[in-house]
């Protein structure tokens, strides 16, 4: 099974680096580690995508260390609108999109 | 266009009736997806069409029956659904199936409710 293993929950305050980790030990060779944003009542919404080392787009940074068994997502300077859940997902192509448990992250002014 | 379409966007529905939930992509994905979501929990894969044919039923019972008329267009058939099925449905579409595809776009969803 493509399991990957998050924090349930999360507590930050505007401004701050938010660190993820997400957990998949016994990730395959060809799987890529993707994460989504959720808002309540609306579809997932693509963050960044990885394979190893480090990624980095106008939104988030992605840290996938050597083994690949973890992954760290990190939003800089959260604000009030990155409330919401998280969601780690290993790309395993058969059972692609097969998405984690999720970590609620919430904002505090 | 990177939106995905679903329609309608809120259902509700007897348990004696038959109704059909659609998706449009117009980005020349040729991978589709359905998915349903419990309150509080993460989305469930249902099923996967890639090129148009259907590649992973995730052992849906067969009161859900997808559909792909096209490579832009999915609809999921509804059926003597019973109360439990009430879940907010999901439907994405990436470029490929593939690993390491980039990233799949996610319509709003359609928000059942079974009576």
């Amino acid at each position: 099974l493509a399991k990957t293993t998050q924090p349930i929950s999360m507590d930050s305050y505007e401004g701050q680096e938010v660190n993820i980790t997400c957990s998949h030990n016994n990730i395959a060779t060809n799987d890529y580690i993707t994460w989504y944003q959720q808002f309540p009542s609306q579809g997932p919404r693509f963050i960044i995508q990885g394979y190893k080392t480090k990624v980095t787009n106008e939104v988030a940074s992605l840290f996938i260390p050597a083994d690949r068994k973890s992954s760290t997502l990190s939003l800089p300077r959260v604000s009030l609108s990155d409330t919401a859940v998280y969601y780690c997902q290993r790309d395993t192509g058969r059972r692609a999109l097969t998405f984690g448990s999720g970590t609620r992250l919430q904002v505090q002014p | 266009d990177t939106e995905v379409t679903q329609t309608p966007k809120h259902l509700v529905m007897g348990m004696t009736n038959k109704k059909s939930l659609k998706c449009e992509q117009h980005m020349g994905h040729r991978a589709m997806y359905w998915y349903k979501q419990k309150a509080k929990k993460p989305p469930e894969l249902m099923f996967v069409y890639s090129y148009e044919k259907l590649s992973i039923n995730e052992s849906v019972p067969s009161r859900f029956s997808p559909e792909c008329p096209n490579s832009s267009l999915l609809n999921l058939h509804l059926h003597a659904l019973q109360p439990e099925d009430s879940a907010l449905y999901l439907c994405a579409s990436s470029q490929t199936q593939g690993q390491g595809a980039g990233e799949a776009f996610f319509g709003q969803g359609t928000r059942l409710t079974v009576v």
